[in-house]
């Protein structure tokens, strides 16, 4: 049982190139997240969805887009890249309120 | 306008003594509470939670304590082991709506 996965660990981007960072859980929950975690930050709230086909907006949302085909997958799209994206990226999904977390994928734009 | 504050960065205790976290919040809606332990380039793993029903839940060497009314949470760690030495983060919810709010989290260093 894998849990939730994320893809890639590390990523170098250029300031306008984009890019998606998928994560997959096997773990049949509805509900899934995006979260960022800067230096000395808690986790901040991307995106969510609560099924398939249904997503919105959380905290921070702008400079992403997300789309949830299925039960299982859940992509963060990043058009132009900019400095002020370059942070730790978290997948989460849960069925209620507790939160299972992917290992996170850390990105740098320069 | 964080919601969820952590307000000690770290916390450095010796082995075998007792941890205690704490975690104020702002939010009088918020109805699930939860900790998060974070080691480095790992995500957050779950440790413990509690609902507002109650004002106490234990699990283990972990303690959640809530106080509604002072809209504050602790953590305690009995006894602490070098394996606790990580981030925690708390967390909140308001009722039936599943999102988190974190606080900033507070590093916690276990002396042998």
């Amino acid at each position: 049982n894998a849990g939730v996965t994320q893809t890639p660990k590390f990523r170098i981007l250029k300031i306008g190139q984009s890019m998606t960072l998928q994560c997959t859980q096997d773990m049949n929950h509805n509900y899934m997240y995006w979260y960022r975690q800067d230096p000395g930050m808690g986790l901040k709230l991307i995106y969510y969805s609560v099924g398939a086909g249904i997503t919105d907006k959380g905290e921070v949302p702008n400079g992403y887009n997300v789309s949830r085909s299925t039960t299982e997958d859940f992509p963060l799209r990043l058009e132009l890249a900019a400095p002020s994206q370059t942070s730790v990226y978290f997948c989460a999904s849960s069925a209620r309120d507790t939160q299972y977390f992917g290992p996170g994928t850390r990105l740098t734009v320069l | 306008d964080q919601q969820v504050k952590q307000n000690s960065p770290s916390l450095s205790v010796q082995e075998g003594r007792i941890s205690i976290l704490n975690c104020d919040y702002t939010n009088s809606m918020f109805d699930y509470f939860l900790w998060y332990k974070k080691y480095p380039a790992e995500g957050p793993t779950f440790l413990i939670s509690i609902s507002s029903i109650k004002d106490k839940n234990e699990d283990g060497r972990f303690t959640v304590f809530l106080n509604k009314s002072a809209k504050h949470l602790s953590l305690h760690i009995v006894p602490s082991q070098p394996g606790d030495s990580a981030v925690y983060f708390c967390a909140a919810s308001p009722l039936d709506d599943y999102k988190l709010s974190f606080g900033a989290g507070t590093t916690v260093t276990v002396r042998a």
